[in-house]
C-alpha cells in the first residue's frame, strides 16, 4: 500500500513568490493535516481538513491557505513568501476518531532565498 | 507553541544500552504519541498511549504515561545504531480539532 505522498520533495523559491505543496493521503483516510517544521524544532500544526472541510487552523498568518479535494488529496498554498517560511512541510493523514495514529509523508523541503 | 518538552535534548549511548526520553506537557490530553524522525525526513509513528492507560509496550519500546504529572517516558531497550534519530512526543487534546502538538524532540545517538 502506498503511504502518504508529498510533492515536490524539494523546492527553492524567491521572497515574495507563491508556492503550492501537494499531498495524497493513504487510501481510505479522509483526514489530512499540514505541519511546518523549522530546523531544530518540532512540527507546528498549520491546518487540518476532514471530509473537505477545515476542522482546525494553527497560529499561522493568512498567507497560508489550504484545501482538500473530493479524492481527499490536499494542497497547501503559501503566498508572499518570507525567508522565515523556509522549513520542512509535512502532511499527515489519518482515519476518523480521536485515538488513531497519524501517518506522515516524507515532507517538502522549502527554501526561500 | 510547543505543548510538550522532551528531556534530554540530546542523548548519546552505546549500542546495547537502554535509552530513556521524557516528555512533559501542559494541558489535559486525549492521547500521547511518540514519533521518530531520521535526518529531517518524515515522521514515523512509534506508539500511541491513551489518557486512561499507564503503560504500553511495542517490541523494544516501552511508554509510560502519568497524567497527574502530565508526563510520559519512552524507553528503548537494547538500542541499536539504527535507532539513531530524533524522537518527538505529541499530544492530542479532546475536541473537534485533531491536531497533534509536538514537543521539541530528543536527538538520540547510538554509538556502535
Amino acid at each position: 500500500d502506498a503511504g502518504v505522498t508529498q510533492s515536490p520533495t524539494h523546492l527553492i523559491k524567491t521572497r515574495g513568490q507563491q508556492v503550492t505543496l501537494r499531498c495524497s493521503p493513504i487510501s481510505g483516510h479522509k483526514s489530512v493535516s499540514w505541519y511546518q517544521q523549522v530546523l531544530g524544532q518540532g512540527p507546528q500544526f498549520i491546518f487540518q481538513y476532514y471530509e473537505k472541510e477545515e476542522r482546525g487552523r494553527g497560529n499561522f498568518p493568512d498567507r497560508f491557505s489550504a484545501r482538500q479535494f473530493p479524492n481527499y488529496s490536499s494542497e497547501l498554498n503559501v503566498n508572499a513568501l518570507l525567508l522565515g517560511d523556509s522549513a520542512l512541510y509535512l502532511c499527515a493523514s489519518s482515519l476518523a476518531g480521536q485515538n488513531t495514529e497519524a501517518f506522515f509523508g516524507q515532507g517538502t523541503r522549502l527554501t526561500v532565498v | 507553541s510547543q505543548q510538550g518538552e522532551e528531556d534530554p535534548q540530546a542523548l548519546s549511548i552505546q549500542e546495547g544500552e537502554n535509552a530513556t526520553m521524557n516528555c512533559s506537557y501542559k494541558t489535559s490530553i486525549n492521547n500521547l504519541q511518540w514519533y521518530r524522525q531520521n535526518s529531517g525526513r518524515g515522521l514515523v509513528h512509534l506508539i500511541l498511549i491513551r489518557s486512561n492507560e499507564r503503560e504500553k509496550h511495542s517490541g523494544r519500546l516501552r511508554v509510560t504515561l502519568d497524567t497527574s504529572k502530565k508526563s510520559s517516558s519512552l524507553l528503548i531497550t537494547a538500542s541499536r545504531a539504527a535507532d539513531t534519530a530524533s524522537y518527538f512526543c505529541a499530544t492530542r487534546t479532546s475536541g473537534s480539532a485533531r491536531q497533534l502538538t509536538f514537543g521539541s524532540g530528543t536527538q538520540l545517538t547510538v554509538l556502535p
